[in-house]
């Protein structure tokens, strides 16, 4: 089955303490991106990435980190997690981004974070 | 940079009523895109329009496109209690422009 997964669903953390929320396709898209969803803010891009090894700053990237090392994986880490991080995060892919092809985005089902 | 703006923010609307959401672009979209995000769950894709006064239709759904590409609208008729969500359009602007989400318009239906 085709998808995106995200791990872990939840997480309740402390102010600091370094956490990584993994992403995986299975669908071999190059394009992967992360949003944040808060009230009232709609979704709002972190950080995305092209293909492996090309990542690039979104809208909101202040205090997170991501690598592509491979295709299919796209982790957004928290190096120094503080409580205005606290969110529901998705992970997204597509097949590619250029206006001329079908880049419908995938979503995985979301990551629910809190932090204390 | 780039903002996509949505309204309305909610809607409640009588089961059975009509519902239209609207997007607009501070600059002109290279193509934009709906989705629908049910209570609990992701946002899930519904539909791409790339070409200037598109028009297209889904069972009760019908979008369009602007003739200037910067504005889209979402309309659905005849509501029913399976349309309960939020609502979200995502222009794209320029070749490798990113996707920018609008707000979202919060739909909810009376039975």
């Amino acid at each position: 089955e085709a998808q995106v997964t995200q791990n872990p669903r939840y997480l309740i953390t402390v102010t600091g303490k370094k956490l990584t929320v993994t992403c995986s396709q299975n669908m071999n898209h190059e394009y992967m991106s992360w949003y944040r969803q808060d009230p009232g803010l709609g979704l709002r891009q972190i950080y995305y990435s092209m293909n492996v090894e090309v990542t690039d700053k979104g809208d909101v990237p202040e205090g997170y980190k991501v690598s592509r090392k491979e295709k299919r994986n796209f982790p957004l880490i928290l190096e120094s997690p503080s409580p205005n991080q606290t969110s529901l995060y998705f992970c997204a892919s597509s097949l590619s981004r250029g206006p001329s092809s079908y880049n419908e985005q995938f979503f995985g089902p979301g990551t629910r974070l809190t932090v204390l | 940079g780039q903002q996509v703006m949505q309204i309305p923010q909610y809607q409640h609307v009588q089961e059975g009523e009509d519902f239209t959401t609207y997007c607009n672009s501070s600059t002109t979209l290279s193509n934009i895109q709906w989705y629908k995000q049910r209570p609990g769950g992701h946002p899930v894709f519904l539909i791409q329009l790339v070409k200037s006064g598109e028009v297209k239709k889904q069972k009760r759904l019908t979008f369009q496109f602007g003739e200037a590409k910067k504005n889209s609208s979402l309309h659905i008729t005849a509501t029913q209690t399976t349309d309960v969500g939020t609502y979200f359009c995502a222009g794209q602007g320029g070749c490798q422009g990113n996707l920018i989400f609008g707000k979202g318009t919060k739909l909810s239906v009376k039975p």
